[in-house]
């Protein structure tokens, strides 16, 4: 079945610089890949998401890119700031329509 | 607004005594799921519905059930509870599945057991 590995577990940079998140997966057939950001005691919230047929996808500071060939997908964030800090998780779509592959999640802190 | 709701916001049970905790949704959405996230861990699927189907994930014990009387309500019953099942139970919907549209999470329910 899918397998996703994502790095760092933890990562800290200072308030105006850049994050990136990476994740890997192991079933090629997987066409789906959202990210979710969850503050400390809230719900995980969507923050975006890309199809295997798109390589790269922008909202404002927030952007994903995608490798086919390498099976490996990224968040970008850029100008980081406070609110940033929370836990991301990249998940990926198994042969399903309704189970998600959910990385081990990453704790972004940004430092003042 | 629209959204995913769930009561309570915390949740305390002894050991053994049968809890229920509940979610309803205004989305009108056809799939409901149910997850449990441990601290520090990402949310792991228990079981979804879809429309009235119940699909049981392979490794969820058979101490969690699930009722789902309409669209708009689930439930989730733990028969038993151990220590072990202390963690967040979050409540999600979809409209069709994940591939068509993405998971709105409520707030959860955060589980003790004493």
């Amino acid at each position: 079945g899918e397998n996703v590995e994502q790095h760092p577990s933890t990562l800290s940079v200072q308030e105006g610089d850049s994050a990136v998140i990476k994740c890997t997966y192991s079933d090629s057939a997987s066409n789906y890949f959202p990210w979710y950001k969850q503050e400390l005691g809230k719900r995980p919230q969507l923050i975006i998401d890309i199809r295997s047929n798109v390589g790269e996808k922008k909202d404002q500071r927030i952007a994903v890119t995608l490798n086919k060939t390498a099976k490996h997908f990224s968040l970008h964030i850029t100008e980081t700031q406070p609110e940033d800090s929370a836990v991301y998780f990249c998940a990926a779509s198994e042969d399903s329509n309704y189970q998600l592959i959910w990385g081990a999640g990453t704790k972004l802190i940004i430092k003042p | 607004d629209a959204m995913v709701i769930q009561n309570p916001r915390y949740q305390v049970t002894q050991f053994g005594k049968p809890v229920t905790l509940s979610c309803s949704q205004t989305l009108n959405h056809n799939v409901m799921y149910w997850y449990q996230q441990k601290s520090s861990q990402a949310p792991k699927l228990l079981f979804h519905y879809y429309d009235k189907d119940f699909n049981n994930e392979a490794d969820t014990p058979d101490n969690f059930q699930s009722r789902r009387p309409n669209t708009s309500f689930c439930f989730l019953d733990i028969r038993s509870p151990g220590l072990g099942d202390a963690a967040m139970y979050l409540c999600a919907t979809s409209r069709g599945g994940i591939l068509y549209s993405p998971l709105h999470f409520g707030n959860g329910t955060r589980l003790t057991v004493t």
